[in-house]
């Protein structure tokens, strides 16, 4: 069984430039999630989806954030514009169907460096 | 406000060593508990997880002993191998099944 795909696995820009993340989640899974992980810290939800809804962005800031799942499969992150703090590893996971307990299985990441 | 607070930052063991990793959380909803182990430039990977009405479970050697009333949990990884250095996450998860995760614990294994 694939794993969750994602890219490009590294990028670098320049603070206020935009940058985009792709996943492809694991065929069949309903829920995905974006994670950001900061150097040294644990993964921080940043929102959840289930097929192509958003269930929760609590934590997204959406002045500079944004994301979407138009088919339900695949999703993009988007950060615009780019600020120093946005440097981290942006983390996409999915899982069946978002019950509780469900295993939530992680991609490589996508480590971003604002210059 | 970090929800799940983790000890210690690091952790350095021999072979066959014991190495015990601590948890402890404030939120009551959290009804689910993994740990998750991550390796340098890969995503964090399930290891083992304890619903709060179960004390001890034990997969392989991996050990997660709870403390619902102290509200801790532990991970406890018997006769360590290298293989093992990994960095180690502690979670609690929510109804919505959102993993609140802990700050890390960076364990290293010496032949």
């Amino acid at each position: 069984e694939a794993g969750v795909a994602q890219s490009p696995r590294y990028k670098i820009i320049e603070k206020r430039q935009s940058v985009a993340f792709w996943c492809n989640p694991i065929s069949g899974h309903a829920t995905l999630y974006w994670y950001q992980q900061i150097l040294g810290q644990g993964p921080k939800l940043l929102i959840q989806f289930q097929n192509n809804g958003v269930v929760d962005d609590s934590q997204l800031p959406k002045d500079r954030f944004s994301a979407e799942r138009l088919k339900g499969v695949d999703s993009t992150l988007k950060i615009q514009p780019a600020k120093l703090e946005d440097s981290a590893v942006y983390l996409c996971a999915s899982s069946f169907s978002g019950g509780v307990g469900e295993t939530q299985y992680f991609g490589p990441g996508t480590r971003l460096l604002v210059l | 406000q970090q929800q799940v607070k983790q000890s210690p930052q690091s952790l350095i063991v021999q072979k066959g060593g014991i190495p015990i990793i601590n948890c402890a959380y404030e939120n009551t909803a959290f009804d689910y508990f993994p740990w998750y182990q991550q390796f340098p430039g890969k995503g964090p990977a399930l290891l083992i997880a304890i619903r709060p009405d179960v004390s001890e479970k034990k997969e392989g050697r991996f050990t997660i002993s709870f403390n619902k009333s102290a509200k801790q949990f532990s991970l406890h990884i018997m006769d360590s191998q290298p293989g093992d250095s990994a960095t180690y996450f502690c979670a609690g998860v929510t109804g919505a099944n959102n993993l609140f995760f802990g700050t890390g614990t960076r364990l290293t294994v010496i032949p």
